[in-house]
C-alpha cells in the first residue's frame, strides 16, 4: 500500500540552526514528491516540489529537498532556521500512474524554533 | 486575485444536524477535494472531483456527502451520520486532477459539532 511517513512528529532547533525534517514514502510506481507548510489555523502552502531530473530540489522560503530514491526518501533542509519557520510541515507523493490527482500525506512534522 | 475561498472559518452545529461547508475557486482548476484534519493524523481525503457533475470518494467519506453542480463550487455536508465530525476541514484544488499536480488550498473552516 501507498504511504508515507515522517518519523519526527515534533521538533525543536535554535533560530539559526539548520533543519532537516525527514520524509519515507512506500510507492511502488515513480512518485511526485511534495512539501507543504502550514501555520496554525491556516491551509496548506507549497514550499518545493520533485517530479524529475536534478534530484536536489530549491523552493521558497530557502527550503530544500533532495530525493533519494535508493532510500525512499524526499527530506527537506534549510541552512539557518528563522522563527517565522515554526508551523507544521507535511510530505506528500503523487503518482506518474495516476489519473485522479490524489496525493497521500504524512502525518505531519512541528516544528518549534527556540530563541 | 486568484484563490480558494472557504467559509465560515468557525462554525458550530449540534449534534445530529447536518451542515454544509462552502468552497469556491477562481483558478479555473477542473480538479477539486476535500480533507479533514485532525491532530496527528494528518490530511485524509473525503472526497475529490475531477470533473463537473462528477465526484469519487476518498478515504473516510462515511457520513459526508458533495455535489460538483459549478466548476467553481464544491460544497461538503457533514451529515448527522458522521460520529466525530468536529474537525479542521481543508479544501483543495489542482489544475487537472493529474498525478503531478500541486494542489492549492483554502485557508480551512472549523467545524465545532456539540
Amino acid at each position: 500500500a501507498q504511504s508515507v511517513t515522517q518519523p519526527d512528529i515534533h521538533i525543536t532547533v535554535s533560530e539559526g540552526a539548520s533543519l532537516e525534517l525527514r520524509c519515507n514514502y512506500s510507492y511502488g510506481a515513480t512518485p511526485y514528491l511534495f512539501w507543504y507548510v502550514q501555520s496554525p489555523g491556516q491551509g496548506l502552502q507549497l514550499l518545493l516540489k520533485y517530479f524529475s531530473g536534478d534530484t536536489l530540489v530549491q523552493g521558497i522560503k530557502g527550503f530544500e529537498a533532495e530525493f533519494k530514491r535508493s532510500q525512499s526518501s524526499f527530506n527537506l533542509r534549510k541552512p539557518s532556521v528563522h522563527w517565522s519557520d515554526a508551523a507544521e510541515y507535511f510530505c506528500a507523493v503523487g503518482a506518474l500512474s495516476s489519473n485522479t490527482g490524489k496525493l497521500i500525506f504524512g502525518q505531519g512534522t512541528t516544528l518549534q524554533v527556540k530563541p | 486575485d486568484g484563490g480558494i475561498t472557504q467559509s465560515p472559518k468557525y462554525l458550530f452545529r449540534k449534534e445530529g444536524q447536518n451542515v454544509t461547508l462552502s468552497c469556491e475557486q477562481n483558478l479555473n482548476h477542473d480538479a477539486m477535494y476535500w480533507y479533514r484534519q485532525d491532530p496527528g493524523q494528518g490530511l485524509r481525503l473525503i472526497y475529490y472531483s475531477q470533473i463537473v457533475n462528477d465526484f469519487q470518494k476518498g478515504d473516510i467519506a462515511e457520513g459526508y456527502s458533495v455535489s460538483r453542480e459549478k466548476k467553481e463550487s464544491f460544497p461538503l455536508t457533514v451529515t448527522s451520520a458522521q460520529k466525530n465530525p468536529t474537525a479542521f476541514y481543508l479544501c483543495a484544488s489542482s489544475p487537472f486532477g493529474e498525478g503531478n499536480d500541486e494542489q492549492y488550498f483554502g485557508p480551512g473552516t472549523r467545524l465545532t459539532v456539540t
